[in-house]
């Protein structure tokens, strides 16, 4: 299984500028989670799907950011427009089951804000 | 809401044996989990309690008292590679998961 792919893996943008980030989970995978880490703030769900349904939105910090799931296999963080405190790695990670505690990481979006 | 708390840092040496703190409170329970992430890496999972007692995998132990509201991890025979940060979390009704601070790990020649 190749696991959670992310893409890019960096980015670097200026303020102003629409950033979208992608995200592959495991195939079989019903759950998938958005996550922000900064040094400030440590690890943060910003969001989480079920069968591509978004179920807790409550950690997006602002209508700026935006995420869809439009099918199994896919979804994307959008921010627009971007600023520099959005400056951070974004994870995706998934898990099978609500009730398995294991998350599968991706390796993770560093995003610059100039 | 949910909250975690961990040691910043802990610092040993090679062979030797540690453990890492974390003190929780939650408006629901569910277990405790530990997760591994090495620099520029993300976070790996490590281990899961979600009843009272100790858990055993290897060099790692995980331990879980639920009316104490704490939990640790133990990591025996300290090697170089165990230099990370380590982040208790807990799965929780609603807000789902959530990380603690997170508990960086220096291991000396």
């Amino acid at each position: 299984d190749a696991g959670v792919i992310q893409s890019p893996r960096h980015e670097v943008t200026e303020m102003g500028q629409e950033v979208t980030l992608r995200c592959k989970p495991i195939s079989g995978h019903d759950y998938l989670f958005w996550y922000r880490q900064t040094m400030m703030r440590g690890l943060e769900l910003l969001i989480y799907f079920n069968n591509n349904v978004p179920i807790d939105d409550s950690g997006m910090p602002e209508d700026r950011f935006s995420a869809k799931m439009p099918n199994a296999s896919f979804s994307t963080l959008k921010i627009q427009p971007s600023e520099p405190r959005d400056s951070a790695v974004y994870f995706c990670a998934s898990t099978p089951d609500r009730g398995t505690d294991t998350q599968y990481f991706g390796p993770g979006t560093r995003l610059t804000v100039l | 809401g949910q909250s975690l708390e961990q040691p910043s840092e802990v610092t040993a040496v090679e062979g030797a044996i540690v453990q890492i703190n974390c003190t929780y409170q939650t408006s629901g329970f569910y277990g405790l989990s530990w997760y591994q992430q090495h620099d520029g890496g993300a976070p790996t999972f490590l281990s899961y309690n979600a009843l009272d007692g100790l858990e055993e995998t290897g060099r790692f132990s995980s331990f879980l008292s639920r009316s104490d509201s704490y939990g640790y991890l133990l990591l025996q025979e300290l090697q170089m590679k165990d230099s990370a940060s380590y982040f208790c979390a807990v799965p929780a009704a609603g807000q789902n998961f959530v990380f603690g601070p997170g508990t960086r790990l220096s291991v000396l020649p």
